[in-house]
């Protein structure tokens, strides 16, 4: 079945424990992304990766880390997380990104993070 | 800095209903899509629109892009409790991104 998986799908930390959220898609998709959804906010990009090594800053880039080492995978690296970045995650990906944006984004089920 | 307002933000009507969702910017867009989220799951995509004055179907639901492509329009005719979800919009960005309206929360009640 064609999937985005994440984990984990709910966690509960604390204030400067650094974790991982892991995103591995089964597509063969070049194109993966990371968002937060925020009530009233709607879904802002954290980061996003057009192809394997090749990484770039979304709108909300701050407090996170990526890395796009393999095609599949495109983990979420928070290094000392605090509670504004208490929020639901949700990792992408599509075939590609062309011009036109004329791709579907395939989404995973989400992470709740809570940072306390 | 390219935005996409959507309204309303919430909307909760009775079964058999009609209703539009609006998605509005100042910008243009190349393409724009809606997507439907559900508790608990990430959204998923509903259609995209690529042309000015496009409209497209899918069953009681309409979409049509408007003429200048800045703005977007969802329609349902006979709204059924399972159309209940956040209905989201995005349109194609400058530099490889897609910029998200905040999401209608619908709610059809029986």
């Amino acid at each position: 079945e064609a999937q985005v998986t994440q984990n984990p799908r709910y966690l509960i930390t604390v204030t400067g424990k650094k974790l991982t959220v892991t995103c591995s898609q089964n597509m063969n998709h070049e194109y993966m992304s990371w968002y937060r959804q925020d009530p009233g906010l709607g879904l802002r990009q954290i980061y996003y990766s057009m192809n394997v090594e090749v990484t770039d800053k979304g709108d909300v880039p701050e407090g996170y880390k990526v890395s796009r080492k393999e095609k599949r995978n495109f983990p979420l690296i928070l290094e000392s997380p605090s509670p504004n970045q208490t929020s639901l995650y949700f990792c992408a990906s599509s075939l590609s990104f062309r011009g036109d944006g004329n791709q579907p984004q395939h989404f995973g089920d989400g992470t709740r993070l809570s940072i306390l | 800095t390219q935005l996409l307002e959507q309204s309303p933000q919430f909307l909760s009507i009775q079964e058999g209903e009609n209703l539009t969702v609006y998605c509005n910017s100042s910008s243009v867009f190349s393409s724009l899509q809606w997507y439907r989220q559900e508790p608990g799951e990430g959204p998923v995509l509903l259609v995209t629109v690529v042309t000015g004055g496009e409209v497209k179907k899918l069953k009681r639901l309409t979409f049509q892009f408007g003429d200048a492509r800045k703005d977007s329009s969802l329609h349902i005719t006979a709204a059924q409790p399972g159309d209940t979800g956040l209905y989201l919009c995005a349109g194609a960005g400058s530099n490889y991104q897609l910029i998200w309206g905040a999401g209608t929360k619908l709610i059809i009640k029986p």
